[in-house]
């Protein structure tokens, strides 16, 4: 099964607009981490957050925000006022504590967002 | 200071000639990791390494692929015989993974493979 789920494989929007992008999780873990990264078409994947999962309080950084909801499994993203240099490809991952094998990730498929000027 | 380094950025090579990636780590970090991620796909993970043992090699593809890490830093990933569907981007990530717990990993640029 999936741990990580990113339903929307692309996504166009125009310049200005706000675009949301979903994330669902599966874990049976109580501790685990959520990320989000971005890769644009240099393709170098840059990380933009991480969430602990005791921690549910949304967050905000400039036109960026996440918002994680443990009772729906969802870190989702949002983008205000999006600009051209959104334009990437988003990944969303989940991270467990495995006593034996070290942190392991789990990414979604990815979703493709592109921004119309 | 540096992130994570790859080389070489791009590879082309023939159909059944070996190869070898290499991936410098960010300096003090001791985990690291190996995905594949094909055109347009996500990522694939290969191998994972804590120090220079690797507890995770679960995602090797096949037994061409192997990887080694020694020092505790730089890693070499290994393809043998390559098959035109080993062509992908070879992307290295590390972790500081220090006194346990879940450790952010850091992405290096990648090495694209072509194999003709």
């Amino acid at each position: 099964a999936q741990k990580v789920t990113q339903a929307q494989t692309e996504i166009s929007v125009v310049e200005k607009e706000d675009v949301t992008l979903d994330c669902v999780y599966e874990t049976r873990d109580t501790t685990y981490y959520l990320f989000w990264y971005k890769q644009p078409p240099s393709g170098e994947l840059v990380f933009l957050i991480r969430r602990n999962s005791f921690d549910e309080q949304n967050e905000i950084s400039g036109r960026y925000s996440w918002n994680f909801q443990k009772s729906t499994s969802s870190f989702n993203f949002t983008i205000t006022a999006s600009q051209v240099v959104d334009s990437a490809v988003y990944f969303c991952a989940l991270s467990e504590a495995a006593l034996n094998t070290g942190n392991q990730f789990y990414f979604g498929t990815g979703t493709s967002l592109t921004v119309i000027p | 200071g540096a992130g994570v380094s790859q080389s070489p950025s791009n590879k082309v090579t023939e159909k059944g000639k070996d190869v070898e990636l290499r991936c410098d780590p960010i300096s003090g970090h001791t985990a690291l990791y190996w995905y594949r991620q094909s055109l347009g796909q996500g990522l694939e993970f290969l191998i994972y390494f804590q120090g220079n043992s690797a507890p995770d090699k679960s995602g090797l593809p096949s037994d061409r692929f192997s990887a080694e890490r020694t020092g505790g830093s730089v890693s070499t990933l290994t393809i043998q015989r390559t098959q035109q569907e080993d062509s992908a981007v070879y992307l290295c990530a590390s972790s500081f993974r220090g006194g346990g717990g879940i450790d952010t990993q850091y992405f290096g640029p990648g090495t694209r493979l072509t194999v003709l």
